[in-house]
């Protein structure tokens, strides 16, 4: 099946500093990736689509000065916080699409991100 | 604007039966979809209605009505793995098929 990894697994970093988290699709090519965030019990929010050579479209209330979105390829998307400061801490997953499967999509396994 | 609500929490014991519904107001979407997740972990998914009806994947079936903006996801004889969340999630296929979630629902499975 699809396989999506994401590193790293889990980051700490001190408020001010940015973080980069790499989202991958190992064996197949995703032209779209999605990066989602996920507070403690609550649901995915839809935070950006990431599409293949193009600039990254964004929900309505993200910053995309401060989550930078780079899909440099069809097997990778990367997002970095920048200036990360402690409500930005979160679980951050990322999803990718299967061109042939149409609706269904892949997720990592995600990225916890504690800022202090 | 897209809104699917869900129960927040749903308990049933093992070997019961559980359907756990999810009523939009949204329109222009692809199809319904449904993925579990435990406890940090990533989700996975469990279902697609595309179209009105009754899907069935082995202990798993899911349903939409278009005309009554409702679905369900059924769990059969149920076990305590299948305790997690579970997510109702509408594809906009003009948007890239990204998906919206609803708010999820606890599922906890007792002996």
């Amino acid at each position: 099946g699809a396989v999506v990894s994401q590193h790293p697994s889990r980051v700490i970093c001190k408020s001010g500093t940015s973080v980069k988290i790499e989202c991958r699709s190992l064996d197949f090519q995703a032209t779209t990736m999605f990066w989602y965030r996920q507070f403690p019990k609550q649901s995915l929010m839809l935070m950006a689509t990431s599409n293949e050579g193009s600039k990254a479209t964004y929900e309505q209330g993200v910053e995309k000065d401060k989550f930078l979105i780079n899909h440099a390829s069809l097997t990778l998307s990367t997002l970095t916080v920048t200036s990360a400061h402690p409500e930005d801490s979160s679980f951050y997953i990322c999803s990718a699409r299967v061109e042939t499967s149409g609706y269904e999509q892949y997720f990592g396994p995600g990225t916890r991100l504690t800022v202090t | 604007g897209q809104s699917l609500e869900q129960p927040s929490e749903v308990t049933a014991v093992e070997g019961a039966i559980v359907q756990i519904n999810c009523t939009y107001q949204t329109s222009g979407f692809y199809g319904l979809s449904w993925y579990q997740q435990h406890d940090g972990g990533a989700p996975t998914f469990l279902s697609y209605n595309a179209l009105d009806g009754l899907e069935e994947t082995g202990r798993f079936s899911s349903f939409l009505s278009r005309s009554d903006s409702y679905g369900y996801l059924l769990l059969q004889e149920l076990q305590m793995k299948d305790s997690a969340s579970y997510f109702c999630a509408v594809t906009y296929m003009e948007y890239g098929n990204k998906l919206v979630f609803g708010a999820g629902t606890i599922l906890r499975v007792k002996s």
